[in-house]
């Protein structure tokens, strides 16, 4: 059984350009999350999917969009970067919605935006 | 008001101290809170949940939940360097998404 992976692991983007992060989720696992953790804070909830369709959001802005493959695997899109959104960005995997299932991280992406 | 407040410390004990980390929270619908471990340059890990009040044990690790004062504990028995890192506590709003304090950067010095 894997680990969540995340890809890449340091990114360096500009202003107003557009990311794309990647998730492969723990085996057997249908639910993922994602979360940005700023320097210093702790992660911050930004949307969950269930079966590739989106279960949640926390209150982050629409430039930041989700997908869920069939394969369980995810993709965090940010558009329209701003330097605010430097941050480490974790997606968390786990098997359904009920409160109190364990979330699994990954290592995280970190994002720099100049 | 944040919803789960922590201290961000750093806090530093000698090793074998016991660890006291503690967390306060705002919304009192929540049931299910849970201890992370968040070493440098990784994910968080759980570490403990808890459903409710009351305690939990495992190992050298104690998760206690106090609903009436909207309070919730870590204790670390024995700490050790390893123990090093920073400890953050988190509530589930049943839909298995979390809200995160900011985190408690422990430090156990040899």
């Amino acid at each position: 059984e894997t680990g969540v992976t995340q890809s890449p692991t340091h990114l360096i983007k500009t202003r107003g350009q557009q990311v794309t992060l990647r998730c492969s989720s723990q085996s057997g696992h249908n639910t993922v999350s994602w979360y940005q953790q700023a320097l210093g804070q702790g992660p911050q909830f930004i949307f969950q999917y269930y079966r590739e369709e989106e279960n949640g959001r926390g209150n982050f802005p629409p430039r930041f969009s989700g997908l869920q493959f069939p394969n369980y695997s995810s993709e965090l899109n940010v558009n329209a970067l701003e330097l605010d959104d430097s941050a480490l960005y974790l997606c968390a995997s786990s098997l359904g919605t009920r409160g109190g299932n364990e979330q699994f991280f990954g290592p995280g992406t970190r994002l720099t935006v100049l | 008001q944040k919803e789960v407040e922590q201290d961000p410390g750093p806090l530093s004990v000698p090793e074998g101290a016991i660890v006291s980390l503690n967390c306060t929270y705002s919304n009192s619908a929540f049931q299910y809170f849970m201890w992370y471990r968040q070493y440098s340059r990784k994910g968080p890990e759980l570490l403990m949940y808890t459903y409710s009040s009351g305690n939990k044990e495992d190992g050298r690790f104690t998760a206690q939940v106090d609903k009436s004062s909207k309070y919730i504990s870590l204790f670390i028995r024995d700490s050790q360097p390893s123990d090093s890192a920073t400890y953050l506590c988190a509530r589930d709003n049943a839909g298995n998404m979390l809200t995160f304090g900011g985190g408690t950067r422990l430090m156990v010095k040899p």
